[in-house]
């Protein structure tokens, strides 16, 4: 079975924080895919990035960057200099690499970032 | 930007009545997805489907619900006897060919009264 955890139900902070939201996961799997989602207040749910289990190359991607540690299971998520409109739940997930692909997610962290 | 559509955006029903959500994939992906939200809650997988036919389902998806790909265009999810515990909001998402991130709908808010 697979699961992902992400401790941090809910962080606030003051624009211009930066701030990290933590992923950790468990799949008996050698080949898996994870993947961060964000939510916005308008409920959609839009993809932000997809790390292989084989490739533990961290990534910027402007004010967005990604840690992912094999060795702890996990795959962090820092947002640099935050600003309102990043305000929304988070949610990190895992997909293993069989016939469903499904995804399973974590419980999602809620940023809200305040003026 | 392809996206994939979802109607309807919110859908009130009663009871024990039956729903067919709809979904428009992304125009040259090949698996699909269905997948519900409760208020407050994670995103739970229902079923995937690949080449007319499941690929896996959870435990979620009993015998209330079905999915079928009645066209070359839509994707839907049908759910027989609505309970209340259905309220929720559904969300469809597909995937390309040797691609790994699913691309969802907007969602589609069931409320069973």
């Amino acid at each position: 079975a697979q699961k992902v955890t992400q401790a941090q139900t809910e962080i606030s902070v003051v624009e211009k924080e930066d701030v990290t939201l933590d992923c950790v996961y468990e799949t008996r799997d050698t080949t898996y895919y994870l993947f961060w989602y964000k939510q916005p207040p308008s409920g959609e749910l839009v993809f932000l990035i997809r790390r292989n289990s084989f490739d533990e190359q961290n990534e910027i991607s402007g004010r967005y960057s990604w840690n992912f540690q094999k060795s702890t299971s996990s795959f962090n998520f820092t947002i640099t200099a935050s600003q309102v409109v990043d305000s929304a739940v988070y949610f990190c997930a895992l997909m293993n690499n069989n016939a469903g692909n499904m995804l399973t997610f974590g419980g999602g962290t809620r940023l809200m970032v305040k003026p | 930007e392809p996206e994939v559509t979802q109607t309807p955006s919110h859908q009130v029903t009663q009871m024990g009545q039956e729903v067919i959500l709809r979904c428009v994939p992304i125009s040259n992906h090949l698996y699909f997805y269905w997948y519900r939200q409760i208020l407050g809650q994670k995103v739970e997988f229902l079923v995937s489907f690949y080449n007319n036919e499941i690929s896996e389902k959870s435990e979620i998806f009993d015998d209330q619900f079905s999915v079928e790909r009645p066209d070359g265009s839509n994707f839907t999810l049908k759910i027989r006897s609505t309970k209340l515990e259905d309220s929720a909001m559904y969300f469809c998402a597909s995937r390309g060919t040797g691609v790994n991130e699913q691309y969802f709908g907007p969602g589609t808010r069931l409320t069973v009264t």
